[in-house]
């Protein structure tokens, strides 16, 4: 059970837009910065949003982040077949003095 | 352009200590803390720890009793230990660097908590 909740799967049409979100408490979300990953089949992690909505050097435009109370939102847009992967999120968890992520959301691209 | 190597056993029995370590090239090891992420085959990723040049350490709660984090800063590298492993322990074992640190808020503290770089991760299974 992942101290973080998101949805197990989403699904869109190439092109299309899709978000993913990702839900808390007051102990991590709620009072943290939130960060993004993907990972590719086969592969690491790669961080994708940080600090609710900063895109690493590289990252293109069509990946956003968000975040409201204690929940955050990534969001893709243009879908393309090479974004099919797992995304996370993590945070800081302050009462658990840990750092904690979701039980991950895998993309796909119809 | 940072790069994380690892290394280490794969293949442990029941009762053995896991021990993996990660080399840090091309970019400041002082500067920054250091971490180890799990992830078991199917599952999600789970943070094991972190660590800093000067040896400061933190442990998830649920592993502390039985993990160790050090590092050698003459040559760039930090180290895992995980004692008294289960098949529980089987996973892929990941070193990553962080971004980390603190706000100042209106109403206290925010920490900001990332790994942007990533080792590409030693598959760690344990089997009799």
């Amino acid at each position: 059970q992942s101290v973080l909740t998101q949805p197990p799967s989403v699904s869109a049409a190439p092109g299309q837009k899709v978000t993913i979100s990702c839900s808390g408490s007051s102990s991590n979300i709620g009072n943290n910065y939130v960060s993004w990953y993907q990972q590719l089949p086969g592969t690491a992690p790669k961080l994708l949003i940080y600090d609710n909505n900063k895109r690493p050097s590289g990252i293109p435009d069509r990946f956003s982040g968000s975040k409201s109370g204690t929940s955050a939102t990534l969001g893709i847009t243009g879908l393309q077949t090479g974004d099919e992967a797992d995304y996370y999120c993590g945070t800081w968890d302050s009462s658990l003095s840990a750092a904690v992520f979701g039980g991950g959301t895998q993309l796909t691209v119809l | 352009q940072v790069q994380l190597q690892q290394w280490g056993a794969g293949l442990l029995k029941p009762s053995e200590t896991l021990s993996l370590t990660c080399a840090v090239y091309g970019g400041s090891f002082s500067g920054y803390y250091w971490s180890w992420i799990r992830q078991p085959p199917g599952k999600g990723l789970e943070w094991i720890g972190e660590i800093n040049h000067s040896g400061s350490t933190n442990y998830n709660p649920s592993l502390k009793s039985r993990v160790t984090i050090s590092v050698d800063t003459s040559k760039n590298q930090f180290s895992l230990k995980l004692s008294s492993v289960t098949a529980a322990d089987t996973a892929v074992y990941y070193c990553a660097r962080l971004g980390r640190g603190v706000v100042p808020a209106a109403k206290g503290i925010y920490y900001y908590y990332y790994m942007d770089v990533w080792g590409k991760g030693t598959t760690v299974t344990v089997s009799s």
